[in-house]
């Protein structure tokens, strides 16, 4: 079965500097996706980045950037330059072609700091 | 609208009693998804649409919970004798092509669910 892993809760990050987000996943299929929504306090998901499992160079979508690491099954989200604004919940998901059904990870709640 | 639209933000309700949601998805997305998420928790997948073809209800956790989707476009969530367990945010999102191509899902702000 497909699990979608992220193992911290809470992270506080300084303004202006980068974080990483940590996402590790579980699946046994070839052709997969990952993806990485943003949930601010107003509860909306946010579309940030994905990275189809055929894919040989990190996605990448201005200060966003997908560490994969595909032996590791890892998909870290990476944020540059952190802002004020990117305080909120991240959520890392999958889905396997053939289906449709998103799993989701619990989420990293990121807290920036001015 | 430009993005999926989702009525109403808030519903308090006493257990016990019926209530329906509602999901307006972008024009021309063939794909509608249902999705709860409970207080501090990942989304749950409820329920799945696609074009005319019969829906995944595989998620729905009880035979409490019903949707339909009408001509291909609007969706209502029902929830019959609302439980307090049932209390929740409940999400909708749609994409464009659905049917096991890995497409971006775009969702609606959601509707809080509030069971007293």
């Amino acid at each position: 079965a497909q699990k979608i892993t992220q193992t911290q809760p809470g992270m506080f990050v300084q303004e202006k500097e980068a974080v990483t987000l940590d996402c590790t996943y579980d699946t046994s299929d070839q052709s997969y996706g990952l993806f990485w929504y943003k949930q601010p306090s107003s509860g909306e998901m946010i579309f940030l980045i994905y990275q189809g499992s055929y894919d040989e160079q990190n996605a990448t979508e201005g200060r966003y950037s997908l560490n994969f690491q595909k032996a590791r099954k890892s998909a870290n989200l990476v944020i540059s330059a952190s802002q004020l604004g990117d305080s909120a919940m991240y959520f890392c998901a999958m889905t396997a072609s053939g289906t449709y059904k998103y799993i989701f990870g619990t989420g990293t709640r990121l807290k920036v700091l001015a | 609208g430009a993005g999926v639209s989702q009525s109403p933000s808030n519903k308090v309700t006493e257990k016990g009693k019926d209530v329906e949601l509602r999901c307006d998805p972008i024009s021309g997305h063939t794909a509608l998804y249902w999705y709860r998420q409970s207080l501090g928790q990942g989304l749950e997948f409820l329920i799945y649409f696609q074009g005319n073809s019969a829906p995944d209800k595989s998620g729905l956790p009880s035979d409490r919970f019903s949707a339909e989707r009408t001509g291909g476009s609007v969706s209502t969530l029902t929830i019959q004798r609302t439980q307090q367990e049932d209390s929740a945010v409940y999400l909708c999102a749609s994409s464009l092509l659905g049917g096991g191509a890995v497409d971006e899902q775009f969702f609606g702000p959601g509707t809080r669910l509030t069971v007293l």
